[in-house]
C-alpha cells in the first residue's frame, strides 16, 4: 500500500511565527509532490507543488523536498489567522497495476494560528 | 486561470433517486478529471479517474455501476449517483488536470455536498 503520512495535529502556533508541517511518502519513485489547503467546509485549494530535491519559494510558503529521506515539509512564515486551515500533503504515485497515475492524500494537518 | 467549477453546490434528494453532478473545467482543456468522496473529519478518498473519450478508471471499492461517469468533452465530466442511499451522502469534489501544460498538477472544484434522506 503506497502511503503519504502526516502528523494529524492540531497545531497551534501563535500569530507571526513559523508555522512547519511535514509529511513523509512511501512511494521512492514519486516525483510530483503537493501542499494543498482546505478550509472548513469547502475543497483543497494548490498552495504549491515541488519537483526538485530542495526549497522552493512562493511568498510566505517554503516547500522543501528530500527524495533521499522521502520527505516534504511546508513553511508558513509570519502566520496569519487566515492560514488556520487543514493542510493536505499530496504525492503523485504511479499505480502499479495500470500504470496510472493519481494523487494519493495525506490525512491532513490541522492548523490553528493563535492571534 | 485554472478555474474548476461544479454543479450543483448542494442537493438535498430522497433515498433511491439519482444524482447528477457536473464539473467544468472553466478556461483550460482537461483530458483527465478525477472524482473524491470525502467524509467529515476524513481525507480525501479518489473514487474514479475519468478519461475524456473513454472509460473511467474506478478505485477498488468503488461501484461503477452506482457511480456512473461520463466525460464526454474536454471541459466536462459528470458523476451520476444512482439510487442513492443515506450512506451516500458526503462532498463529491471533482479536479482536473490542465492538458495543455502536461503538469500533474489538480485543480479542485468547489464540491458539491450531497444529502440523501
Amino acid at each position: 500500500q503506497k502511503e503519504v503520512e502526516q502528523n494529524s495535529g492540531p497545531l497551534s502556533v501563535p500569530e507571526g511565527a513559523i508555522a512547519s508541517l511535514n509529511c513523509t511518502y512511501s512511494d521512492r519513485g514519486s516525483q510530483s509532490f503537493f501542499w494543498y489547503r482546505q478550509y472548513s467546509g469547502k475543497s483543497p485549494e494548490l498552495i504549491m507543488s515541488i519537483y526538485s530535491n530542495g526549497d522552493k519559494e512562493d511568498g510566505r510558503f517554503t516547500a522543501q523536498l528530500n527524495k533521499a529521506s522521502q520527505y516534504v515539509s511546508l513553511l508558513i512564515r509570519d502566520s496569519q489567522p487566515s492560514d488556520s486551515a487543514t493542510y493536505l500533503c499530496a504525492v503523485n504515485m504511479i499505480e502499479s497495476n495500470f500504470g496510472n497515475e493519481k494523487l494519493t492524500f495525506g490525512t491532513g494537518t490541522r492548523l490553528t494560528i493563535i492571534p | 486561470g485554472a478555474v474548476v467549477s461544479q454543479h450543483p453546490s448542494w442537493v438535498i434528494c430522497k433515498s433511491g433517486t439519482s444524482v447528477k453532478i457536473e464539473c467544468r473545467s472553466l478556461d483550460f482543456q482537461a483530458t483527465t478529471m478525477f472524482w473524491y468522496r470525502q467524509f467529515p473529519k476524513q481525507s480525501l478518498m479518489l473514487m474514479a479517474t475519468s478519461n475524456e473519450g473513454s472509460k473511467a478508471t474506478y478505485e477498488q471499492g468503488v461501484e461503477k455501476d452506482k457511480f456512473l461517469i461520463n466525460h464526454a468533452s474536454l471541459t466536462l465530466s459528470t458523476l451520476t449517483v444512482t439510487s442513492a442511499h443515506p450512506e451516500d451522502s458526503s462532498f463529491y469534489i471533482c479536479s482536473a488536470r490542465d492538458t495543455r501544460t502536461g503538469g500533474q498538477t489538480q485543480y479542485f472544484g468547489p464540491g458539491t455536498r450531497l444529502l440523501v434522506l
